[in-house]
C-alpha cells in the first residue's frame, strides 16, 4: 500500500466554522507533512511531524491547528479560516525526516480542497 | 529569496517533440534533486531525481541532467505524449538533518495531440 488517503476531498466552510481535515498512510513512514497550495503555485510547507512530534512549523497561523494522534494519522484543525486560505491542502509523507543517503522522496495524497466563504 | 529557479513558467509541444525544463539552485549544500509531476485535481508525485555525484539519470522517456559547476538541472521528457500534459515541480534538498525540498515555481506543459 503506497498510499495517502486524504478526506475530504472538498470542504466547503464559513468563516465562522469548525471543520477538520484528515490524512492517513498504512506505509509505516514516521515523517508527515502538511502543504498547502494555491493554483499555479508550488506547495508551500505548514508543518511536520516526525515520530508524532511537531518538528517545524512554519509560522502559520493560530487559526490551523495540526494533531497526530498515532503514527498512521495526521489532521488538520480548521477555525475561524479567512476566504484567503481557500486552497488545496495536501498531506505528505516520508520515510522518516531524511538523513544523508536516503532518497527523501515525499509520497502525496491528493489533496482536500477547502473553500472558505 | 527563491533558491530554485524554474523556467519556462509555462510549454507548449507537439506530440512527439521534446519538452524542456530548466532549473537553477543557489545553495550548494542541496544534494538530492527530484522532479515532481502534478496532474489537475491530484498530488504531486516522485517523477525522477538524482544526486549530484551523476550528470545524467534516465528513466524510459525522462532524463535528468545535472551540471554541479553551474548549478542547473533540467528534465528532458522525449516523444512528448498527450498523457504528459500536466504541471512539474523541480526541487532540491538536504540530506543529513531535517529533510525539507524547496519547490521550484513549477511548469505548466500541454503536449498538443
Amino acid at each position: 500500500d503506497t498510499e495517502v488517503t486524504q478526506t475530504p476531498k472538498h470542504l466547503v466552510m464559513g468563516m465562522t466554522n469548525k471543520k477538520s481535515l484528515k490524512c492517513e498512510q498504512h506505509m509505516g513512514h514516521r515523517a508527515m507533512y502538511w502543504y498547502k497550495q494555491k493554483a499555479k503555485k508550488p506547495p508551500e510547507l505548514m508543518f511536520v511531524y516526525s515520530y508524532e512530534k511537531l518538528s517545524i512549523n512554519e509560522s502559520v497561523p493560530s487559526r490551523f491547528s495540526p494533531e497526530c494522534p498515532n503514527s498512521s494519522l495526521l489532521n488538520l484543525h480548521l477555525h475561524a479560516l479567512q476566504p484567503e486560505d481557500s486552497a488545496l491542502y495536501l498531506c505528505a509523507s516520508s520515510p522518516r525526516l531524511a538523513l544523508r543517503g536516503d532518497t527523501g522522496e515525499l509520497f502525496f495524497g491528493e489533496g482536500s480542497r477547502l473553500t472558505v466563504l | 529569496q527563491q533558491q530554485v529557479k524554474q523556467s519556462p513558467q509555462s510549454l507548449i509541444v507537439q506530440k512527439g517533440g521534446i519538452s524542456i525544463i530548466n532549473c537553477a539552485y543557489e545553495n550548494t549544500a542541496f544534494d538530492y534533486f527530484p522532479w515532481y509531476q502534478q496532474f489537475p485535481g491530484k498530488g504531486p508525485a516522485l517523477l525522477i531525481a538524482i544526486r549530484p555525484d551523476v550528470s545524467e539519470k534516465k528513466e524510459g522517456r525522462f532524463t535528468i541532467s545535472f551540471n554541479k559547476s553551474a548549478k542547473q538541472f533540467s528534465l528532458h521528457i522525449m516523444d512528448s505524449q498527450p498523457g504528459d500534459s500536466a504541471t512539474y515541480f523541480c526541487a532540491a534538498s538536504i540530506g543529513g538533518g531535517s529533510y525539507i525540498p524547496t519547490f521550484g515555481r513549477g511548469t505548466s506543459l500541454i503536449v498538443h495531440p
